[in-house]
């Protein structure tokens, strides 16, 4: 079946750090890929996307590149902020219609960022 | 747009009551899925409707948990009896065809 699998946390930077966050999957055919980014006490919103392999999503200055070879969708920012404190899911969504689109996700990776 | 709505934000309830939880998707997305959080088992997804007909309850712990999707802009998730196990947030989304989904600020469920 479909899976995501993402790094433990929690993650805490220093504000101005780079910030990776590893996410790899299994899937049949070829799945959307997501981060999705939930503040606290909040649901979830859409980081970034990419839908096809070599794709590369961004937005906020994060970026994530579609790769099919590793079957990976690391999460990257340059510069983390005390704002960018949150928590961070890689998704995927089954490339075929029947599945509805539905989203498997990873577990989450808790991020915080100190002064 | 007021973006997908769920009430209540709070419930907290003791071991054997109904719950009825509830969700308005965004106006014009055909498709609603029911999620459930919590610390252990992360995000899973209950239950999902396309054009309010439920496509796959696989994900539903069990019969005690239902949803329902009457008409395109409202839907339930109700359990019954609750237990202290269910203690969660419960997310709703919905999508537009094609599209990425929207989630609610979710359910936070407490039950005693």
């Amino acid at each position: 079946g479909n899976s995501v699998t993402q790094m433990e946390g929690p993650v805490t930077l220093s504000e101005e750090a780079f910030l990776t966050i590893n996410c790899t999957y299994t899937a049949t055919g070829y799945p959307s890929l997501f981060w999705y980014v939930q503040y606290p006490g909040e649901g979830l919103q859409l980081l970034l996307k990419a839908t096809k392999a070599d794709d590369k999503g961004s937005n906020k200055g994060f970026e994530a590149t579609y790769r099919k070879e590793t079957t990976s969708f690391h999460l990257e920012k340059g510069s983390v902020q005390v704002s960018d404190s949150a928590v961070y899911f890689c998704a995927l969504s089954p490339s075929n219609s029947n599945s509805g689109y539905a989203l498997n996700f990873g577990k989450g990776t808790s991020l915080l960022v100190t002064p | 747009d007021a973006g997908v709505i769920q009430s209540p934000r709070h419930e907290v309830t003791e071991m054997g009551q109904e719950v009825t939880l509830r969700c308005k998707p965004i106006s014009g997305h055909n498709s609603l899925f029911w999620y459930r959080q919590t610390m252990m088992r992360g995000l899973e997804l209950l239950i999902y409707f396309n054009n309010n007909v439920p496509i796959d309850d696989s994900g539903m712990p069990e019969d005690r948990f239902s949803a329902k999707m009457p008409n395109a802009s409202f839907s339930t998730l109700k359990i019954q009896p609750s237990e202290p196990r269910d203690s969660a947030v419960y997310f709703c989304a919905s999508r537009a065809q094609d599209a990425e989904q929207f989630f609610g600020p979710g359910t936070r469920l407490t039950v005693l």
